[in-house]
């Protein structure tokens, strides 16, 4: 089955320090990578779509600069939290379609908790 | 704006049959998916209606009525391991970008 990593698991900051998330698909090349934050008890909420080669698209509201996308690869995406916050704190998720079956199911990474001291 | 309504919570008894709607409204559609997540762990996909009618998944059926904009999740002999927050997840473009709804908490209790 398609599955999709993500690194790290858990990370601990300190305030306006920088964190880098990596997404990975490990099976499959994925054209598409989606990112998510989850607050507790809270639903999924889109922050961007990640096409690899060009500009992530951004969800309104999400500060671009301060959250980083970049999809170098068929296979690997990466969310920078710049200057992170304790607000930043939160449970990220990336998500990847798969390329050579329907956009319609996403698989997701297990996600990354974050929290900023 | 985009919504998706789904109960907040539910709560079942080992062995039975529970159902969860969900009903959307969003600017486009093209599949209703549905979602399950464990406290603490990712979500795992369960299902997609991408036309009318009944999919039938094991234990799991989801159901879709394009015309109502609603659709729910059928669990049928519910299983403890089967208390989780499940969500209903439309996918809204050609993008495969998805819209979540708020998720409800299913507990099963023996």
């Amino acid at each position: 089955g398609a599955v999709v990593s993500q690194h790290p698991s858990r990370v601990i900051c300190k305030s306006g320090t920088s964190v880098k998330i990596e997404c990975r698909s490990l099976d499959f090349q994925a054209t598409t990578m989606f990112w998510y934050r989850q607050f507790p008890k809270q639903s999924l909420m889109l922050m961007a779509t990640s096409n690899e080669g060009s500009k992530a698209t951004y969800e309104q509201g999400v500060e671009k600069d301060k959250f980083l996308i970049n999809h170098a690869s068929l296979t690997l995406s990466t969310l920078t939290v710049t200057s992170a916050h304790p607000e930043d704190s939160s449970f990220y998720i990336c998500s990847a379609g798969v390329m050579e079956r329907s956009t319609d199911t996403q698989y997701f990474g297990p996600g990354t908790r974050l929290t900023v001291l | 704006g985009q919504s998706l309504e789904q109960p907040s919570e539910v709560t079942a008894v080992e062995g039975a049959i529970v159902q969860i709607n969900c009903t959307y409204q969003t600017s486009g559609f093209y599949g209703l998916s549905w979602y399950q997540q464990h406290d603490g762990g990712a979500p795992t996909f369960l299902s997609y209606n991408g036309l009318d009618g009944l999919e039938e998944t094991g234990r799991f059926s989801s159901f879709l009525s394009r015309s109502d904009s609603y659709g729910y999740l059928l669990l049928q002999e519910l299983q403890m391991k089967d208390s989780a927050s499940y969500f209903c997840a439309v996918t809204s473009s050609n993008t495969g970008k998805l819209i979540f709804g708020q998720g409800t908490t299913l507990q099963v209790k023996p």
